[in-house]
């Protein structure tokens, strides 16, 4: 069974602050997705990572997939309160993903 | 593009009645179906996977004689839970892969939240 751990599991920021969050795992994933969701909604797809050591940027937003393709990073910067929302990533293998637990973050004015 | 819709958004039904909810890609093919189960703060766990004119795969521990999964079409998957009770109250989300990529991107729906009293 693959599993990816996600961390910090609660991020609770002011604005203007940076924050990284974690995924690690024992397995190698043909790919790594990120997803934001908000209450009430499903998860919208971020970014998709295949390529080991890939670093992708979304506006605020920096996606890295490791060397080894079995972790990944989400770095926000200066995070706004619009940021808040629950973010998950999910290595893909085969045609499943594999979630991660969550970072629920919130990002106070 | 990539869009999936889900309905309904929300509903609430008598304990013992069957819901049936549906989830559609509305503009690309979809070659799987995901029908995922989430309780509030928590990530997603996968019930099963269905593929257009077969069987769908469940998940260990999910009963395939109670949450009833068809795949009618490559644009349209249903989830019929069967005898509901207060404990298969949840917020239940599908996904769809589209049929021409290959890197496991998966597209959500807005999720529909079932309540059974």
């Amino acid at each position: 069974t693959q599993l990816l751990e996600q961390s910090p599991q609660f991020l609770s920021i002011q604005e203007g602050e940076n924050l990284t969050v974690y995924c690690n795992s024992s397995s190698v994933f043909s790919s790594l997705q990120w997803y934001r969701q908000e209450p009430g909604e499903g998860p919208v797809l971020l970014v998709t990572v295949v390529t080991g050591g890939e670093v992708k940027k979304l506006k605020r937003l920096t996606f890295q997939f490791g060397d080894a393709r079995k972790d990944s990073s989400l770095h926000i910067t200066a995070a706004q309160p619009g940021d808040t929302g629950l973010y998950l990533c999910a290595g893909g293998s085969n045609y499943k993903l594999t979630f991660g637990k969550g970072t629920l973050l919130t990002v106070n004015p | 593009g990539a869009v999936v819709s889900q309905h309904p958004s929300w509903v609430i039904c008598k304990s013992g009645t069957s819901v049936k909810i549906e989830c559609r890609s509305l503009d690309f093919q979809a070659t799987t179906m995901f029908w995922y189960r989430q309780f509030p703060k928590q990530s997603l766990m996968l019930m099963a996977t269905s593929n257009e004119g077969s069987k769908a795969t469940y998940e260990q521990g999910v009963e395939k004689d109670k949450f009833l999964i068809n795949h009618a079409s490559l644009t349209l998957s249903t989830l019929t839970v069967t005898s509901a009770h207060p404990e298969d109250s949840s917020f239940y989300i599908c996904s769809a892969q589209i049929l021409e990529r290959s890197y496991n991107e998966q597209f959500f729906g807005p999720g529909t939240r079932l309540t059974v009293l």
